[in-house]
């Protein structure tokens, strides 16, 4: 079973547009949410992340949302620019597992000029 | 300044073969992971290491061998080629397993067994 579920599995915008990807979680022992960008042909890299204890957490044009009693977390991309297209993924850590991370499934972002 | 370096970027393999993925990195990190890409369900953990001589198990271990003489490397084998693995590969390395410490990861291994 998956323990993080990302929706939606892809998501096309307009330049300027505000893109939204949603994270939902079960596992109470996750500590930390980190999301990660990927291009084709490279390997994922962190965007952003955020700890439970703060509700939002804001880098340039991206925001993670939190939302603990709902275990719920989103990015939103605001502005969004052709080359933000890539496939995003949520991720989550299990505090009594060390740094290992159970990513949510993929969200792949088109932006169109 | 290379970070993590994964090779090779492709290969094909026949049922039953066994093959090495390799896996480098230069940043002295303790803590290195393998992945596995599967559309539509993420990456999803093989084994990873906490430092030079420990590993673990993670979500999806079997089929796989991973050992870490040297913090600087960490292999993953197949021991038995099966098409169920056909997957593209990541290794990812930390400063440590310890915190919020961000992943490093290299550009992938593109397997495809026949």
């Amino acid at each position: 079973q998956q323990q993080v579920k990302q929706s939606p599995q892809s998501l096309i915008v307009q330049k300027g547009g505000i893109s939204i990807i949603n994270c939902a979680y079960e596992n109470t022992a996750f500590d930390y949410f980190p999301w990660y960008q990927q291009f084709p042909g490279k390997g994922p890299a962190l965007l952003i992340a955020i700890r439970p204890d703060v509700s939002e957490k804001k880098e340039g044009r991206f925001t993670i949302s939190f939302n603990k009693s709902a275990k719920q977390f989103s990015l939103h991309i605001m502005d969004s620019q052709p080359g933000d297209s890539a496939t995003y993924f949520c991720a989550a850590r299990d505090n009594n597992a060390g740094n290992m991370l159970t990513f949510g499934g993929g969200t792949r972002l088109m932006v169109k000029p | 300044n290379a970070g993590v370096t994964q090779t090779p970027k492709f290969q094909v393999l026949k049922t039953g073969q066994s093959m090495t993925l390799q896996c480098a990195q230069d940043m002295n990190h303790e803590y290195m992971s393998w992945y596995r890409q599967d559309p539509g369900m993420g990456l999803r953990l093989i084994h990873y290491s906490v430092g030079a001589g420990i590993t673990d198990q993670g979500e999806v271990p079997n089929g796989y061998n991973v050992s870490r003489s040297t913090t600087e490397d960490f292999p993953l084998r197949l021991l038995s080629a099966a098409p169920s693995q056909t997957s593209v590969y990541f290794c990812a390395s930390s400063r440590s397993g310890r915190g919020n410490q961000p992943q490093h990861f290299g550009d992938g291994t593109r397997l495809s067994i026949l």
